[in-house]
């Protein structure tokens, strides 16, 4: 089974700063890679599917990249409303969800 | 608007059985495949199972196997989940989410989630 860890478990950013977050593959995945931000209380949203496609809606400020077993998501001037927790997922059949990633305002 | 709303939940004995519903409006729910995703209480997600558009596939992580059942009414809309020989370990928010391409296993919409409860 395909193991996909992130990294770190919580960062602390001050609005206005780029973050970026990791998640990296046991085994190779292509770009089959999405990620979800889960804020306190809500259920998950898609943000990022194929690694690098900006889900509809989503501010242009989130952007994905990576292929094979390393990936990342960045946010450009992180506003206050993006705290929250992010989450990578493997795509297609047995789908595997990363630990998380917790991404506090300071 | 698409929506999803879980109900279902609650609280049961290990061993026992439990089913979950997810009644889908706002789009054409037997063009889509379906899924459940949980959430133990402070921790990450994770996907449980799924159905295919017409019901005639199904997928369930090893932990649920011969356990729980996913099925799907395309006429009333509504996707479920019969959990059955419930154990402590599947104390969870399940939650119930769309197929944003068929087959992909890629969740875009999700339900608010219920709760569900092992304990004695």
């Amino acid at each position: 089974n395909i193991v996909m860890t992130q990294s770190p478990k919580s960062m602390s950013i001050s609005v206005g700063d780029r973050v970026t977050m990791n998640c990296k593959a046991s085994q190779n995945v292509g770009n089959n890679i999405a990620w979800y931000q889960q804020k306190p209380g809500q259920s998950p949203k898609l943000l990022i599917y194929y690694a690098s496609n900006r889900y509809t809606g989503v501010p242009d400020r989130f952007t994905g990249g990576g292929y094979g077993t390393d990936f990342t998501l960045t946010i450009n001037s992180v506003q206050a409303e993006d705290a929250a927790f992010y989450y990578c997922q493997r795509i297609y059949n047995s789908p595997t969800f990363g630990g998380g990633t917790k991404l506090e305002l300071k | 608007e698409v929506q999803l709303v879980e109900s279902g939940g609650g609280l049961v004995q290990p061993g026992r059985s439990l089913k979950l519903s997810c009644a889908a409006s706002g789009f054409t729910f037997s063009n889509y495949g379906m899924h459940w995703i949980r959430q133990a209480p402070t921790k990450g997600l994770e996907w449980v199972a799924s159905i295919s558009p017409s019901g005639g596939s199904t997928y369930y992580r090893d932990s649920v196997k011969g356990r729980f059942t996913i099925s799907r009414d395309n006429a009333k809309s509504t996707l479920y989940l019969q959990m059955d020989s419930l154990r402590s370990e599947d104390t969870a928010t399940y939650y119930c989410a769309t197929d944003y391409y068929s087959g992909v296993f890629l969740f875009d919409y999700w339900g608010q989630g219920v709760m569900v409860t092992v304990s004695s």
